[in-house]
């Protein structure tokens, strides 16, 4: 199975400051269709969560673009430009690339 | 509005069976791929498995913990989702998730979960 590593685990930031998730996958992600399917979700306190970047940098549908996903291979990378409350929560890389899927352990992100 | 409705969730002795149903509307049903993700009582999320269209074979995966034990199927004709589940334990309790691929991604539209609860 395909272990995906996310750090930090916690992460307080500061409102109107940048903010940033690495997510390390054991394998290669790029699928035997060329695809990278890796995939970052939010779930805030209480909700289920929500796609916010799918194949590695495309931002889902209504996502802020305060939001930024990149990398490739096995090195990946969630970027918040400038922190708002709303986006205090949990984040999780997840790869689909191969089954079963993996997600990472969830980064926390909370205000300072 | 795409809608994902789960229900079926309930408390259950181990060695117990249930049966989840997942209620799609708002996009075409039979074109989603679907998955079931779970998450225990405050931990992170874990993959349960995914059942493919039909064009594209039907084919269902499961993860290793409910191999066997799980079985994931669709009705095209009622919209509906299900996860059947078997041989329950006490680590099979968590929110149960149905997940629609839309398009984007496998992970596009989430319901709000159903609990289901193992203990004696």
């Amino acid at each position: 199975d395909i272990v995906m590593t996310q750090t930090p685990l916690s992460s307080p930031v500061t409102l109107g400051q940048p903010a940033s998730i690495s997510c390390r996958s054991s394998q290669s992600l790029v699928s035997s269709d060329g695809n990278t399917y890796l995939n970052w979700l939010h779930q805030r306190p209480g909700q289920p969560p929500r796609l916010l970047i799918y194949k590695i940098s495309n931002r889902f549908s209504g996502v802020p673009d305060r939001f930024s996903g990149s990398g490739a291979g096995t090195d990946f990378t969630l970027q918040i430009s400038r922190v708002e409350a709303e986006d205090v929560g949990v984040y999780y890389c997840v790869q689909a690339t191969q089954s079963p899927q993996t997600f990472g352990q969830g980064t926390k992100v909370e205000i300072k | 509005e795409v809608q994902l409705v789960e229900s079926g969730g309930d408390l259950v002795k181990p060695g117990g069976s249930l049966r989840l149903s997942c209620a799609a509307s708002g996009f075409t049903f039979s074109n989603a791929w679907m998955t079931w993700v779970r998450q225990a009582p405050g931990k992170g999320l874990e993959w349960v498995g995914r059942i493919k269209i039909k064009i594209h074979g039907g084919t269902i995966d499961y993860a290793a913990p409910v191999k066997g034990r799980f079985t994931i199927s669709r009705d095209d004709s009622k919209n509906t989702l299900y996860l059947q589940m078997n041989s329950l334990k006490t680590e099979d309790t968590a929110v149960y998730y149905c997940v629609a691929g839309l398009g984007a991604s496998e992970y596009d539209s989430w319901g709000q979960g159903t609990l289901v609860t193992v203990s004696s």
